[in-house]
């Protein structure tokens, strides 16, 4: 059974200032991974995907990594905004119709 | 190009009633799949439908059950409801493929009480 793992739970970083959201996977044989964004109350909002080819994605200040040999894939995002702050969720895709995800990273990022 | 469209955004009900929740894909989209948000659990998959046939389904009870229309729109119904069922429901459309990912919708707030 796929089991996905979030690392940290919650961050509290100041404006400006670069940061890596860790997510891991226990069962490497996945399609593809996404980031999500959550803000409270509302639905998600994809960020990047990445194929099970791909290494990277980038999307303006935010680039995700894979490394699906080792279970892992890092989001990272460069001079972080108050508008940033949100819950990051990641999630594997093993069955091309179903996602699992983590548990979440919620991100503060203060004035 | 619109959304991932849900419907209604809030619902209250009362323990032992039912629900049904609707979901419009994006346009071209075939794939409408179903998740349940709660504190305690996070985002589990309810199942997932394509072309009308449920492909995929999650560990939750016969009470919740979902169907796809031919023109790919989806219905959630929850029968017999529990407080445990108080969360935020989700839906999620994808083209066909896996290069694709996954959009969601807005969510159904559901309350019982």
């Amino acid at each position: 059974k796929q089991e996905v793992t979030q690392i940290p739970a919650a961050l509290s970083v100041p404006e400006g200032e670069n940061l890596v959201l860790n997510c891991s996977f226990t069962d490497s044989a996945i399609y593809n991974l996404q980031w999500f964004r959550q803000d409270p109350g509302k639905g998600l909002t994809s960020l990047l995907l990445i194929q099970s080819s791909q290494r990277e994605q980038t999307s303006g200040r935010l680039n995700a990594s894979l490394d699906k040999s080792s279970g892992r894939s890092t989001l990272y995002i460069a001079a972080s905004q108050p508008g940033d702050s949100a819950t990051y969720l990641c999630a594997v895709d093993g069955t091309a119709s179903k996602l699992t995800f983590g548990t979440g990273t919620r991100l503060q990022v203060t004035l | 190009k619109a959304g991932v469209t849900q419907t209604p955004r809030y619902l209250i009900k009362t323990r032992g009633q039912q629900v049904t929740l609707s979901c419009s894909p994006i346009s071209g989209h075939r794939s409408v799949s179903w998740y349940q948000q709660t504190p305690g659990q996070g985002l589990q998959f309810l199942f997932e439908y394509f072309s009308e046939t449920q492909r995929n389904k999650g560990n939750f009870p016969g009470r919740f059950s979902g169907r796809q229309f031919s023109n790919s729109r989806s219905e959630m119904n929850v029968s017999t409801l529990e407080l445990g069922d108080s969360a935020l429901y989700l839906c999620a459309s994808s083209f066909e493929g896996v290069a694709y990912g996954y959009t969601f919708g807005s969510g159904t707030r559901l309350t019982v009480v």
